[in-house]
Parts: structure tokens; sequence; C-alpha cells
């Protein structure tokens, strides 16, 4: 079974800090998931991706497939960034997403 | 559109209990998921179903029937409500059964308390 270790597991940020939650994960995978969890608990996705990087506004996500990581960035928080950060993996050969457990962003202005 | 809906938002059951959550989609997707998502833990996923006509389990079936009733809908039913089924479910959905190039749309969730 992949397990999906994020850290930290909790961050509080001053508004325009630079922001990085990591995401490990122990078998090779396919594909991984950025999802953002909304503190009235809609979650929605943010990355899919497999090898590189991807950018989406002040939002970054990187994976290296060799050291089986992954990174998502937020350059200039802001307190609307508040919200739990969940990686997803999908295993390789598989249709079906592993999740970390999260990580509790708090942003404070 | 409305996207993924769930109903109901709320639920508290006793224990022996039965009920059915339902989930609809108006984007036309091919497969839907239902998860738990427990404090401390991630999301786990308990059936999906990658097409119309078929479901599969997944990480913690145990206690949970679903159906696919048509493209649109996937209800989860609890047939005898236990606490350890005291959680958030979350409904989701995506254009085929391959997450890697499909992001999945969620549903608000339902909190459901088994007393």
């Amino acid at each position: 079974k992949n397990e999906v270790e994020q850290s930290p597991q909790n961050l509080t940020a001053q508004e325009g800090e630079f922001i990085t939650i990591n995401c490990s994960y122990s078998v090779g995978i396919s594909a991984l998931h950025w999802l953002q969890q909304h503190p009235g608990g809609g979650i929605v996705s943010l990355f899919m991706l497999s090898s590189g990087k991807k950018k989406h506004g002040r939002l970054i996500a990187t994976i290296n497939i060799q050291e089986k990581h992954s990174s998502l960035h937020i350059t200039a928080s802001h307190p609307r960034d508040s919200a739990v950060y969940i990686c997803a993996v999908i295993e390789g050969g598989s249709e079906k997403l592993v999740f970390g457990k999260g990580t509790k962003l708090t942003v404070n202005p | 559109n409305a996207g993924v809906t769930q109903t109901p938002k709320f639920q508290v059951l006793k224990t022996g209990q039965s009920m059915t959550l339902q989930c609809a989609q108006d984007m036309n997707h091919n497969s839907m998921y239902w998860y738990r998502q427990d404090p401390g833990m991630g999301l786990r996923l308990i059936y999906y179903s990658a097409s119309e006509g078929t479901t599969d389990k997944g990480e913690v079936p145990n206690g949970y029937n679903v159906s696919r009733l048509n493209k649109r809908e996937f209800s989860l039913r609890l047939e005898s409500a236990a606490p350890s089924q005291t959680s958030v479910y979350f409904c989701a959905s995506s254009e085929s059964g391959q997450p890697i190039y499909n992001e999945q749309f969620f549903g608000p969730g339902t909190r459901l308390t088994v007393l």
C-alpha cells in the first residue's frame, strides 16, 4: 500500500510569506494531485502532475519522480489561502487516489 | 451547472438505522466516487463506479452498498449504521476512470453522526 506523507501537518504564516508544503510517497506512481479543502469543507483540485512543474497564479507544484517527492509552493501568501492542502497519488496501473492527511495552512494578516 | 450535489448535508442516525446518501452530477462524467473523511486521516475511498452499470470496492467498503442508478446518480447506502461510520462523506466525479488525466470534482459533503 502506498503511504503518502505530508509535512508540515500545520503551518502558520504571515501575509506575504512564501509557503512550501511537502509530499512524499513510498511506491511508484503514475500521477500526483494537489487539492485544497476550504474551511467550509469544500474540496477543489489544484493540480495534477506526473513530471516537472506546473504553475497557476501564485501556486506552483513540482514533482521529482526519482525522489518520490512533490512540493506545493504559494508565493505572496494571503489570508484567503488559509485552507487544508491535500496531496493524493495514483499508483501505477491503478485508477484510485491515495490521499495524504493534509496540511492545515493559516495565513494571518 | 450545479456540479456535484449531495443530500442530505447533515444527518444523525441511531445505531442500526439505515439510510441512503444521494449524489448527482450534471457534468456528464463517466466516473463517480464515494469517500469518507475522518479526523486525523486522509480521505479514503469507499466505492467507485467507472461507468454506468459498474461498481467496485475501494479501501473501506465494509458496511456500505452503492447503486449507480444512471450516469448522473450514485448513491451510498448504510444498511445498519454503526458509530464507526460517523464521518464526513464526499461524493466526487471525473470525466473518465483515469484520474491522471481528469480532475475530480467534489460535492459539498454529508456530515453523518451515528449515536
